[in-house]
């Protein structure tokens, strides 16, 4: 059981827009700690995706975007494309268990 | 090039000891955060602990404090995750993941080695 919470799948068809959540609680991203999203290519290390709840890093496509309010926090993909198919982990921090935590990951399907 | 290089893969006994390490460089490896992540086959990411070489200063995560030990040589730019004694449910691929801004608890973690592989088996 994560502390935060993520859906196991979402899919879309090439071109659409998918957004998927992250749900934690008020000792993590309700806290304030920022929200971090990761990439897991299949046979990949993680690449992170997503930095301080909006930001991208350089080189990522701006097809990815990320979002928080209160508890929770979101990744959008617009424009999906095949090369997308990968699984998704959401990371913050946990200030109540004062460790770092992943979301138990969200496995994108493009159709 | 920023980049982490972790050991190669390795096969192990039960009961037996291993350490694998993690080379930083490219960057001033004292100032930033080193943490293990775990990644049994087919699941999730996990984390495990984190260190500060600059320091030394290690937090783990209470699933596995007690089972293994983070430590670095900032000598030599390396974190080291080691087992006194390994099981078979330490099967798993570890990844070290180097933290953004050395600040702790709000660092993303930007750089990432590829993995090393531990299987223990009979």
């Amino acid at each position: 059981q994560s502390v935060l919470t993520q859906p196991p799948s979402v899919s879309g068809a090439p071109g659409q827009r998918v957004t998927m959540s992250c749900t934690g609680s008020s000792s993590n991203i309700g806290a304030g700690y920022d929200v971090h999203w990761y990439q897991q290519l299949p046979g990949t290390a993680p690449k992170l995706l997503i930095y301080g709840n909006i930001n991208r890093p350089s080189g990522v496509p701006d097809r990815f975007s990320g979002s928080k309010s209160g508890t929770s926090a979101s990744l959008a993909i617009t424009g999906l494309q095949a090369e997308d198919e990968a699984d998704y982990y959401c990371q913050s921090y946990d200030s109540s268990l004062s460790v770092w935590v992943f979301g138990g990951g969200t496995k994108l399907t493009v159709l | 090039e920023v980049q982490l290089v972790q050991s190669g893969a390795e096969l192990k006994k039960p009961g037996e000891s291993l350490k694998i390490s993690c080379k930083g460089s490219g960057y001033k490896f004292t100032s930033h955060w080193i943490a293990w992540v775990r990644q049994m086959p087919g699941k999730g990411l996990e984390w495990m602990g984190i260190i500060y070489p600059g320091d030394s200063d290690t937090r783990y995560s209470p699933s596995f404090q007690g089972q293994v030990t983070i430590s670095a040589d900032k000598s030599i730019s390396t974190a080291y995750l080691q087992w006194s004694s390994l099981k078979a449910s330490d099967t798993a691929m570890f990844y070290c993941a180097r933290g953004l801004y050395g600040s702790g608890a709000n660092d993303p973690f930007d750089i990432w080695g590829q993995g090393t592989m531990v299987t223990v088996s009979a």
